[in-house]
């Protein structure tokens, strides 16, 4: 079982760009989840994904978008970049009930210049 | 409002010496608390799930409880390997489908 997978590992964007990071999820799992990390900071939840549906969303601004695909793999879509963004992005996998234990990947390094 | 709490920020323990770190929560209904160990640069992985106050649980040198207020992991002699970031997340309140997590405790075991 390769777990929960992400792509790329590390990034570099300029200002005002776009970037699309991926997920796969564990085998199994039908739900996938965003978080962003600051330096030093615990996870902050961006949104859920399930059944090809958001969920649920915290709290970010428009600019951050998703999608879940048939196979319940996920992408995380970023506008117009801001240095702020610049951040660990990850992606956790679950099963089931909203109690159920989530697996995350190893995260993206994104930076902003 | 929802909170959760992680103390202490900091922690260097010898290899050996005993330690808990705390996880202490105010929220309107806990669903289910969960301890995730994270290496620099690395997503965080799954340690414990804890339910209800007095459940506890052990995987090797370590040890979850949970009580109404807080939730603590006891390290039983650690290891330099031990040495990570652990983090404590929560679903706070019934029809919230996401973790809440705290700022976590870097934890470092001298040899």
């Amino acid at each position: 079982d390769a777990g929960v997978t992400q792509s790329p590992t590390h990034l570099i964007k300029t200002r005002g760009q776009q970037v699309t990071l991926r997920c796969s999820p564990k085998s199994g799992h039908d739900t996938v989840s965003w978080y962003q990390q600051a330096l030093g900071q615990g996870p902050q939840f961006i949104f859920q994904y399930y059944e090809e549906e958001e969920r649920q969303r915290g709290n970010f601004p428009d600019r951050f978008s998703g999608h879940q695909f048939p196979n319940y793999s996920s992408e995380l879509n970023v506008n117009a970049l801001l240095l702020g963004d610049s951040a660990l992005y990850l992606c956790a996998s679950s099963y089931g009930t909203p109690r159920a234990e989530a697996f995350f990947g190893q995260g993206t390094r994104l930076t902003v210049v | 409002e929802d909170q959760v709490t992680q103390s202490p920020e900091a922690l260097r323990l010898q290899e050996g010496e005993s330690s808990s770190l705390n996880c202490s929560y105010t929220v309107s209904g806990l669903r289910g608390l969960f301890w995730y160990r994270q290496d620099p640069g690395k997503g965080p992985e799954f340690l414990f799930t804890l339910y209800s106050a007095g459940e506890e649980k052990e995987k090797e040198r370590l040890k979850a409880t949970l009580t109404k207020k807080e939730s603590f992991l006891h390290i039983t002699a650690p290891k330099p390997e031990d040495s990570a970031t652990y983090l404590c997340a929560l679903y706070p309140k019934t029809g919230a489908n996401n973790l809440f997590f705290g700022t976590g405790t870097r934890l470092t075991v001298i040899p």
